[in-house]
């Protein structure tokens, strides 16, 4: 069965500091990995995929699939990164499923 | 471009009533989905539409939740009798199309907040 962790629920770090949100999967499949990231008041959306190798807003994030890992770097943290971050993977039946979630919170 | 729209924002029923909420997603996405999310959790899929047929509702309690999406676009998700762990947030999302090629992008509503007392 597919699954999502992300053994973090809350995750506290000072501005200017490295953050690293992390996200374990299990899939016997080809996994596609995602981001996704919801700010105060504001919807849910999309914030990187593995696929992309892209980085937003200065968040970077690699696919290991000997750890199955898929974890969320940024070398500094901002205020406006507290948010509620959720990593997801798209499965083979074309469902997107999603952890549980890790609160960021970044402190002045 | 609009977003997701969906309807009531929130919602406060006894429990044993019964409550409807409404989607209207982003004009020409084909693939139409409802998750739930719980308080302290993910969001869990219910039901995932391809235009007005069901692709996946693995996970929707049929004794009490039913969903349609007659025309292709508009959606309603509908819970009766409501107990009282229906409470959670109802998120509304929809996608250009179903598959890979879409890239697992799909885009949220704001939710619609359920308190069932």
């Amino acid at each position: 069965a597919q699954r999502v962790t992300q053994p973090e629920k809350l995750l506290s770090v000072f501005k200017g500091a490295p953050v690293e949100l992390k996200c374990n999967y299990s899939y016997s499949g080809s996994p596609e990995l995602f981001w996704y990231v919801q700010y105060s008041r504001q919807r849910l959306q999309l914030l990187l995929r593995h696929i992309s190798r892209e980085s937003i807003k200065g968040f970077t994030a690699d696919l290991n699939k000997g750890e199955t890992s898929f974890h969320l770097k940024k070398p500094f943290a901002q205020e406006e990164d507290s948010a509620m971050y959720y990593c997801a993977l798209f499965n083979g039946a074309q469902k997107l499923v999603f952890g549980q979630g890790t609160r960021l919170t970044i402190n002045p | 471009e609009a977003g997701v729209a969906q309807s009531p924002r929130y919602k406060i029923i006894e429990k044993r009533q019964s409550v409807a909420f409404w989607c209207n997603p982003i004009s020409g996405h084909a693939t139409l989905y409802w998750y739930q999310q719980i308080l302290g959790q993910g969001p869990k899929l219910l039901i995932q539409f391809q235009n007005n047929g069901v692709v996946d509702d693995s996970q929707l309690p049929k004794d009490r939740f039913s969903a349609e999406r007659l025309k292709g676009v508009d959606s309603t998700l509908k819970i009766q009798p409501a107990k009282l762990e229906d409470s959670a947030v109802y998120l509304c999302a929809s996608s250009f199309n179903q598959g890979r090629s879409s890239g697992g992008t799909i885009y949220f509503g704001e939710g619609s907040w359920l308190t069932v007392v």
